[in-house]
Order: C-alpha cells, then structure tokens, then sequence
C-alpha cells in the first residue's frame, strides 16, 4: 500500500538534546512538508521542499532543520535552540511540485520533552 | 499573505442532525480551498477540495461544500451526522508557491 509512515509514533526527550524525527513515503511524490500541531492553532509550516536536495523554510523554522537526500525520505531534527519544542509533528507530501492538488498526510509523531 | 479563519471552536450537533462549519478566507487571487478531517492522535484526511469550475463541491462521507467568492467563505455541510463523524476539521487555503494555510480548526461532537 502506498502511503506516508512516521516514525516513531510517541517520542520522549530530555531538555537540550536534538532528536530526529522520520518520515518516508512510497507515493513517489515531489514535494514533502513538515507541519507542526499545537492545540487550537492549527497546523503551522516548519520546513517544505519541493524536489531532492532542496528545502524551504516555512513560518517557524527556528529551531528545526531538515535533508531531502532522497526522492522519499524528509527527516526532521528538532534541535536544542526550539524553545517548545512538545507539539504534535505531522508530515505530509504532494505529487507535483508545479501543479494545485492536495497534500496527503503521516499519521504524526507526538514529541514531549521532559 | 493568505490566512483562514474558523470561527467557531466546538460545535456539538446529535446524530441524524444536519452540520454546517464555517470557514472565511483571505486571499488575494483565486483560491485553492481544502477541508481535512482528523481524527484524535491521527494525521489529516482530505474530504474535498476546490479549485475552479461549480461552487458546490462533493467530497468522500457525505460531505459538500459551497465557495462563496463574495463572502470569501467555503462551509463544510453535511445533511445527516453520523457518530463517526466527530473529529476536528480543518479548512484550509492555498496559495500560488503550493504551501497551504490552515485555520484552527472546529471540533465537532455528536451526541446520540
């Protein structure tokens, strides 16, 4: 089945560290997102990138980096300089970087710094 | 920039009733508009999307919504709930570099 996993599914880290979170997809999509989920707010873009070796900062970056070295992986790392970084992480990617139609989504990983 | 607004938070509706979420957008040039659907600890389902054409728009679970260009709306309606429909919803618009923005969303409870 074609689709988008997220790895883990529940993630718990001490203050100061960076930890990575995973997300592959077997959609053979262009373009992968990475959001970020807090109650009420919505979901508010990190990082985005439209092709291999190429990514965007989205509106709140500070904090986070990501890769794309492959077509189907787009790791996120949630570094020690995110001030609140517990939040709800969503991955999403979509088929064609040019072109209008929807985003498909991960099933998320809940990150909660201890 | 574009921005999307939900105004209602919860909505409570019981099962068999009709339901109507509302969700006004801004944005300059001719919108790209989206509802998604979560479930609790879960990603986000598409239910329907506009791009152009008829104003009605069908989606996946009974759903429909209708673009409004002069209200700048597209409300989510659905003419019977069912319990399985209680989620939180998220109307979204997108803009020309293909980046979406989403409104806050609405939780909706059905109560039987």
């Amino acid at each position: 089945d074609g689709g988008i996993t997220q790895s883990p599914k529940y993630l718990f880290r001490k203050e100061g560290q960076n930890v990575t979170l995973s997300c592959e997809q077997n959609l053979n999509h262009d373009a992968m997102y990475w959001y970020r989920q807090d109650p009420g707010q919505g979901l508010r873009l990190i990082y985005y990138s439209q092709i291999v070796n190429d990514f965007q900062k989205g509106d709140i970056a500070e904090g986070y980096s990501v890769s794309r070295e492959k077509k189907e992986s787009f790791p996120l790392t949630v570094t020690s300089a995110q001030k609140n970084p517990t939040a709800f992480y969503l991955c999403a990617s979509r088929s064609t970087p040019s072109s209008y139609n929807e985003q498909f989504f991960g099933p998320g990983t809940r990150l909660t710094v201890l | 920039a574009q921005s999307v607004t939900q105004p209602d938070i919860h909505i409570t509706v019981s099962e068999g009733a009709s339901l109507e979420l509302r969700c006004n957008y801004s944005y300059g040039a001719t919108p790209y508009l989206f509802w998604y659907v979560q479930s609790p600890g879960q990603g986000l389902q598409l239910l329907l999307k506009y791009f152009s054409g008829d104003t009605l728009v069908q989606g996946i679970k009974g759903f429909e919504a209708e673009f409004k260009r002069s209200q700048s709306s597209f409300n989510l309606r659905k003419p019977s709930v069912h319990w399985s429909d209680a989620a939180e919803y998220f109307c979204a618009v997108g803009s020309n570099d293909y980046k979406l923005s989403f409104g806050a969303g609405t939780t909706v409870t059905v109560r039987a």
